[in-house]
């Protein structure tokens, strides 16, 4: 049972229009949420975050929002750009065995960013 | 700093056979996790490690083995490969654990005939 859902497998915008990502989660005590960006043939990279104390975390063009009464959260990406072309994974770190921690990932939404 | 690095970067396997797949990581983090991507999958957690001589089982170990002797390696051994096998696999580390920022090595890609 995915804890941490993205129900849109690609996006496809224009160049310089917006481009929103969006993940769902299913349990309300989560705190912090993640997403990673992923190129073909390389490792996943950290992109932004975001704690439950926030709503709003911005870092330049990428801003993520956080719905706690939804459970949702997206990114925003503006203006969007080639170079954005990529797939995007949403994850959050959920309780574990012994006390400890796992991160858990979507399914990832691919987003294609047309010149 | 050559971040995370992983070995081999493709890799095939007949049913049976065993391998390991070399992870390494020159920012003398704690934390080292290995993960399998799956088509239209998240990734998940295979095994993880929280510092050289601990590690503990993910959320699908079965049929790999992990050890951490030292603080930059964290290799991953299957055992007896099978076409289930077949897939991405990503290690990667961070200071803390799974709420810090993780780097990723480039992944390897097996397939299992």
């Amino acid at each position: 049972d995915q804890q941490v859902k993205q129900n849109s497998p690609s996006l496809s915008v224009q160049e310089g229009r917006i481009s929103i990502l969006n993940c769902d989660y299913t349990n309300s005590m989560f705190d912090y949420f993640l997403w990673y960006k992923k190129y073909p043939a390389e490792g996943p990279t950290f992109l932004i975050s975001i704690s439950s104390i926030k709503d709003k975390n911005e870092d330049g063009r990428f801003t993520v929002f956080l719905n706690k009464s939804a459970k949702h959260l997206s990114l925003h990406i503006v203006p969007s750009q080639p170079g954005d072309s990529a797939v995007y994974f949403c994850a959050a770190p959920v309780p574990f065995q012994g006390g400890s921690e796992k991160l858990v990932f979507g399914k990832g939404t691919k987003l294609t960013v047309n010149p | 700093n050559a971040g995370v690095t992983q070995t081999p970067k493709f890799q095939v396997l007949k049913t049976g056979q065993s391998m390991t797949l070399q992870c390494a990581q020159d920012m003398n983090h704690e934390y080292m996790s290995w993960y399998r991507q799956d088509p239209g999958m998240g990734l998940r957690l295979i095994h993880y490690s929280v510092g050289a001589g601990i590690t503990d089982q993910g959320e699908v170990p079965n049929g790999y083995n992990v050890s951490r002797s030292t603080t930059e390696d964290f290799p991953l051994r299957l055992l007896s490969a099978a076409p289930s096998q077949t897939s991405v696999y990503f290690c990667a580390s961070s200071y803390l654990g799974p709420t810090d920022t993780q780097y990723f090595g480039p992944g390897t890609r097996l397939t299992v005939l």
